[in-house]
């Protein structure tokens, strides 16, 4: 049980264009959802939290209006990663938290290239 | 604000050698502490945790001990094997239930 799905996998997109990066919990409901960043051979970077119906809550130093996260239902989220530049290029993990436990699932991430 | 600080690796053992994993934090009030697994093109997986002084989380062979006095949670283990190659991170979680992350130790085991 547990499991959470990211898609795409990998995405390569041309610069200026706009990325959805999809995250869902398929056996259980999430109230709330993590959005993290991580550079190679870097920890993971919180960029934000989402609650299901909610706006995004997100950490400083990240673009609102560049990274636009929507927690539409209790099992999806997406991360929409808009006028992408090549400094975008990051390995983009969610992470999910069911509604009575306090331990949050990872999904197996996204890499994103902007060429 | 809280963080994290986990030695930098990478670590390469032997199979069956005894594996540490420093790491060490900094946080307000009485955080929980985890240590996370990321196997090659795979997500995070929780590996073990704690949620107060002097506990004692363990899994798979792995042993992590929440340690106040010394704001320490080192991960070992016994014997390596082949299969424990990874990358591990060692959180914590204080009361807004965000995860704050070290950096990630990359062990590499070899027969």
């Amino acid at each position: 049980g547990a499991v959470v799905s990211q898609h795409p996998s990998r995405v390569i997109c041309k610069s200026g264009t706009s990325v959805k990066i999809e995250c869902r919990s398929l056996d259980f409901q999430a109230t709330t959802m993590f959005w993290y960043r991580q550079f190679p051979k870097q920890s993971l970077m919180l960029m934000a939290t989402s609650n299901e119906g909610s706006k995004a809550t997100y950490e400083q130093g990240v673009e609102k209006d560049k990274f636009l996260i929507n927690h539409a239902s209790l099992t999806l989220s997406t991360l929409t990663v808009t006028s992408a530049h090549p400094e975008d290029s990051s390995f983009y993990i969610c992470s999910a938290r069911d509604r009575g436990f306090r331990e949050q699932y990872f999904g197996p991430g996204t890499r994103l290239t902007v060429t | 604000g809280n963080s994290v600080t986990q030695m930098e690796g990478p670590v390469t053992l032997s199979e069956e050698a005894f594996l540490t994993i420093n790491c060490t934090y900094t946080a307000t009030g009485y955080p929980s502490l985890f240590w996370y697994v990321q196997y090659p093109g795979e997500g995070l997986q929780l590996l073990l945790k704690a949620t107060k002084a002097d506990d004692k989380g363990s899994n798979k062979g792995f042993e992590a001990t929440y340690r106040k006095e010394t704001t320490s949670f080192h991960l070992e283990k016994g014997s390596v094997q082949v299969s424990d190659s990874a990358v591990y991170f060692c959180a914590l979680s204080g009361g807004s239930e965000k995860l704050v992350f070290g950096k990630g130790t990359k062990l590499t085991v070899n027969p």
